[in-house]
């Protein structure tokens, strides 16, 4: 079955702590992307990876990090510096980069207390 | 200016009938258009592209509209299955942008 998957699905962390989402895709894409949703608000772009070993910035990409290490995996780390770091983090894969369509995992709700 | 913007709604429908959302984009050189759909707390779901010719997936059809900048998404016999928020999406400078969506619900 191919497809995207994310883990853990909840995740609680006390305030100050770095925590590391995992996402993995066999889909054989070449682009994957991290998104962040805020309850009755849209999804914001955290960090994109047109291909290994390359990512770029998104739009709110302060007090996050990713790496690109493999073409299957892109792990996302929400870090200490992330002001407000509860939310559904959700991620993507697609074809290529701009044009296609993207497919996204299941989402990993992370509590900050 | 919104690059995507959509009627957050609620649109709330009785079973069977029609519904229409429309979506505004500000970007006119954007080349790929998209519609989601989301149920709650769930992940976003491809619901189907939107071609220029326009297309049509049973209940559902899409239309583009490049001289206005928009797309619409129209549902006909809704069914109660359908409730969900529906997201337009537009492609700007190599990545996609999401609406923050427009929330369907259907009542028996």
């Amino acid at each position: 079955d191919g497809g995207i998957t994310q883990s853990p699905k909840y995740l609680f962390r006390k305030e100050g702590q770095n925590v590391t989402l995992s996402c993995e895709q066999n889909l054989n894409h070449d682009a994957m992307y991290w998104y962040r949703q805020d309850p009755g608000q849209g999804l914001r772009l955290i960090y994109y990876s047109q291909i290994v070993n390359d990512f770029q910035k998104g739009d709110i990409a302060e007090g996050y990090s990713v790496s690109r290490e493999k073409k299957e995996s892109f792990p996302l780390t929400v870090t200490s510096a992330q002001k407000n770091p509860t939310a559904f983090y959700l991620c993507a894969s697609s074809k290529g980069s701009g044009l296609y369509e993207q497919y996204f995992g299941p989402g990993t709700r992370l509590t900050v207390t | 200016r919104k690059e995507v913007e959509q009627d957050p709604g609620p649109f709330n429908v009785p079973e069977g009938a029609t519904v229409a959302f429309n979506c505004t984009y500000s970007n006119s050189a954007s080349q790929s258009f998209f519609w989601y759909r989301q149920d709650c707390r769930k992940e976003p779901k491809l619901l189907m592209s939107v071609y220029s010719s326009g297309n049509e997936d049973g209940r559902f059809t899409a239309q583009l509209n490049r001289a206005s900048q928009y797309i619409s998404l129209l549902i006909r016999d809704s069914k109660l299955s359908d409730s969900a928020t529906y997201l337009c999406v537009v492609s700007n400078t190599g990545k996609l942008i999401f609406g923050q969506g427009t929330t369907l619900q259907v009542k028996p």
